[in-house]
């Protein structure tokens, strides 16, 4: 059926790094793909969305191109904050019975220090 | 706007009893979501009611879970006999009925079963 598969966390960093998170889905059609966000004591809140190929979706320094030849969509930045410390799920949207249903990955914790 | 509110934000039961979730999504969101984080897993779909028709419960774990949307407001999600594979973070989600996204999700509720 149709998932997500994040890279397994903690991801530890100093302030300033590159940060990588890799995600790769699996899907029957052609999904939209986004990255949350779900920083400490608060909601998730979307962080950015790609609806097609090669589309790369930015937000806050942050980027993800979809990649169908791969099925990917990694999340970059290059040069994290402390303020970046979350946990960032990678998710894909799936049209079921005329309604959107959000699958998401199991989701990777970011730690940043100064 | 008021966002996506739940209560309570913490809860604390022993095996057997009963809890009561709630969620208030946005004013005017049709759409009504509710998603279960096990610990360090992904965030699995449970339910989603259309106003106050349940339009897919598929991801509802078993016939221990009951959720109500009356009136097509607020909702609640009922554990009863809770059991301790039911801990994790409990979310919900609203968004508009024609776009269907974006969701805003609320802090979630964190139960703990012991």
């Amino acid at each position: 059926g149709d998932s997500v598969t994040q890279m397994e966390g903690p991801v530890t960093l100093s302030e300033e790094a590159f940060l990588t998170i890799n995600c790769t889905y699996t899907a029957t059609g052609y999904p939209s793909l986004f990255w949350y966000v779900q920083y400490p004591g608060e909601g998730l809140q979307l962080l950015l969305k790609a609806t097609k190929a090669d589309d790369k979706g930015s937000n806050k320094g942050f980027e993800a191109t979809y990649r169908k030849e791969t099925t990917s969509f990694h999340l970059e930045k290059g040069s994290v904050q402390v303020s970046d410390s979350a946990v960032y799920f990678c998710a894909l949207i799936l049209l079921s019975g005329g309604y959107n249903k959000l699958i998401f990955g199991a989701g990777t914790r970011l730690a940043v220090h100064p | 706007e008021a966002g996506v509110t739940q209560f309570p934000s913490h809860s604390v039961i022993e095996k057997g009893q009963t809890v009561t979730l709630r969620c208030d999504p946005i004013s005017g969101h049709d759409n009504l979501y509710w998603y279960r984080r096990v610990m360090g897993k992904e965030i699995k779909f449970l339910l989603h009611f259309v106003k106050e028709s349940k339009q897919d419960e598929s991801g509802m774990p078993n016939n221990r879970f009951l959720a109500e949307r009356t009136g097509g407001t607020y909702s609640t999600l009922k554990v009863q006999p809770a059991e301790l594979e039911d801990s994790g973070v409990y979310f919900c989600a609203s968004s508009l009925l024609e776009s269907g996204l974006p969701l805003h999700f609320g802090n979630g509720t964190r139960l703990t079963v012991t």
